[in-house]
């Protein structure tokens, strides 16, 4: 059973540049979750997308959107990158339709590392 | 205030003895508290939850929760090396915590042969 998959694991790019990182949810999830995570913080919520849709969107500039496809995965772009950019991205799946305790929390995946030069 | 706060530790416990993790958070509406564990490097890794007041053991981890205090701890007993870490909690707003989860900070725990 694949968990949570990221795409690519590390990156580097310039300010000013533009970015997607990619992400496949663990099977049987259906809900996208990004987080940022900066070096020695606790990850912080971007967005969630739900059936396409931007569920829930953390306090986050309008640089940071997503997508989410008709197969689950979704893509976190980030637009005129700035030097504080530079963080782990965590994606997480969760299932906000299913049952039992294996619903509670979420499924990260590895991460990517984004450097901003 | 921080919504989610966490000694940052790092805390030094020796092998074989019981680690103990505090967690304060600010939303009385949280409904389910979580526990991740986080190796330098990786992703966090659940490693328990609770939502109603009390203690819940699965293994050598319990989770404590007095919502009354806002205040959520983990216990590790029998520390082991392989639980050096560093530990995050993180509340949300419903049962199951699979919308916002808000994490603190992080406490680094050393476990000492």
């Amino acid at each position: 059973d694949a968990g949570v998959t990221q795409s690519p694991t590390h990156l580097i790019k310039t300010r000013g540049q533009q970015v997607t990182l990619r992400c496949s949810p663990k099977s049987g999830h259906d809900t996208v979750s990004w987080y940022q995570q900066a070096l020695g913080q606790g990850p912080q919520f971007i967005f969630q997308y739900y059936e396409e849709e931007e569920r829930q969107r953390g306090n986050f500039p309008d640089r940071f959107s997503g997508h989410q496809f008709p197969n689950y995965s979704s893509e976190l772009n980030v637009n005129a990158l700035l030097l504080g950019d530079s963080a782990l991205y965590l994606c997480a799946s969760s299932s906000l339709t299913g049952q039992g305790a294996s619903n509670y929390g979420y499924t990260f995946g590895s991460g990517t590392r984004l450097t901003v030069v | 205030q921080k919504e989610v706060e966490q000694n940052s530790g790092p805390l030094s416990v020796p092998e074989g003895a019981i680690a103990s993790l505090n967690c304060t958070y600010s939303d009385r509406g949280s409904q389910s508290f979580f526990w991740y564990r986080q190796y330098s490097g990786k992703s966090p890794e659940l490693i328990m939850f609770i939502y109603s007041n009390g203690d819940k053991e699965d293994g050598r981890f319990t989770a404590q929760l007095n919502k009354a205090s806002q205040y959520v701890s983990l216990l590790i007993r029998d520390s082991q090396p392989s639980d050096s870490a560093t530990y995050l909690c993180a509340v949300a707003p419903s049962n199951f915590g699979n919308e916002k989860l808000t994490f603190g900070t992080g406490t680094r725990l050393t476990i000492i042969p």
